[in-house]
């Protein structure tokens, strides 16, 4: 299995508080994602890393933050989390190559009340 | 932009029947195309893959052949058990570098319930 951790797996916080959610991968590849699953969307991608202090963003990242300043980290931060972030966060790895596949962390499961 | 279509169920089958999930993708190129399987409470993992066209790919009984003439990568299994029960997810990464880095682009997910 591919080296992924992911920190807290779960979390239940306050509507407007700040969350940080962790990354860890021991495998030393280039792309890093964070993605969220919800019922009736699938995996919807927030951010993405394609190096260290390299990020760009994906198709639902109002609202969220990143950073990756090591290769092996890449930190995901709810800047005022609101009740409609309540989801399932997914960290997802890949190296560089066109027949790669995403390795994926088991996931964090985010409660905003 | 790529993009992946696929029906989101859920797929209920009984034991021992054959399964197909269709999978269509848009993307520019000759992209490599996956499918991954998420089981109850976990992360996705590798199912099957193919890298180039006619290309098939193969894991745990299930197949899916990589069609360019009609860009999709079905997913078929003969005959499947209860242990299957899961969410199948088509995927593809793109051959183009916008910018020097690539993205795999999901599909919504299609759950599968196999009942005894």
């Amino acid at each position: 299995d591919a080296g992924i951790t992911q920190s807290p797996r779960h979390k239940v916080t306050e509507t407007g508080t700040p969350v940080t959610l962790r990354c860890h991968q021991t495998e030393n590849h280039r792309y890093m994602y964070w993605y969220r699953q919800d019922p009736g969307h699938g995996l919807r991608l927030i951010h993405y890393s394609y190096g260290v202090k390299d990020t760009d963003k994906g198709e639902v990242s109002d609202g969220y933050s990143v950073s990756r300043s090591k290769t092996e980290d890449f930190l995901l931060t709810l800047e005022s989390a609101t009740s409609s972030q309540t989801s399932v966060y997914f960290c997802a790895i890949s190296e560089v190559g066109l027949n790669t596949e995403a390795f994926f962390g088991q996931g964090t499961r985010l409660t905003v009340v | 932009g790529n993009s992946v279509t696929q029906m989101e169920g859920p797929v209920t089958l009984s034991e021992e029947a054959f399964l197909t999930i269709n999978c269509t993708y848009t993307a520019t190129g000759y992209p490599s195309l996956f499918w991954y399987v998420q089981y109850p409470g976990e992360g996705l993992q590798l199912l099957l893959k193919a890298t180039k066209a006619d290309d098939k790919g193969s894991n745990k009984g299930f197949e899916a052949t990589y069609r360019k003439e009609t860009t999709s990568f079905h997913l078929e299994k003969g005959s499947v058990q209860v242990s299957d029960s899961a969410v199948y997810f088509c995927a593809l990464i793109g051959s183009s570098y916008s910018g020097g880095y690539q993205k795999v682009t999901f599909g919504i997910g299609t759950k599968l319930q196999v009942i005894p």
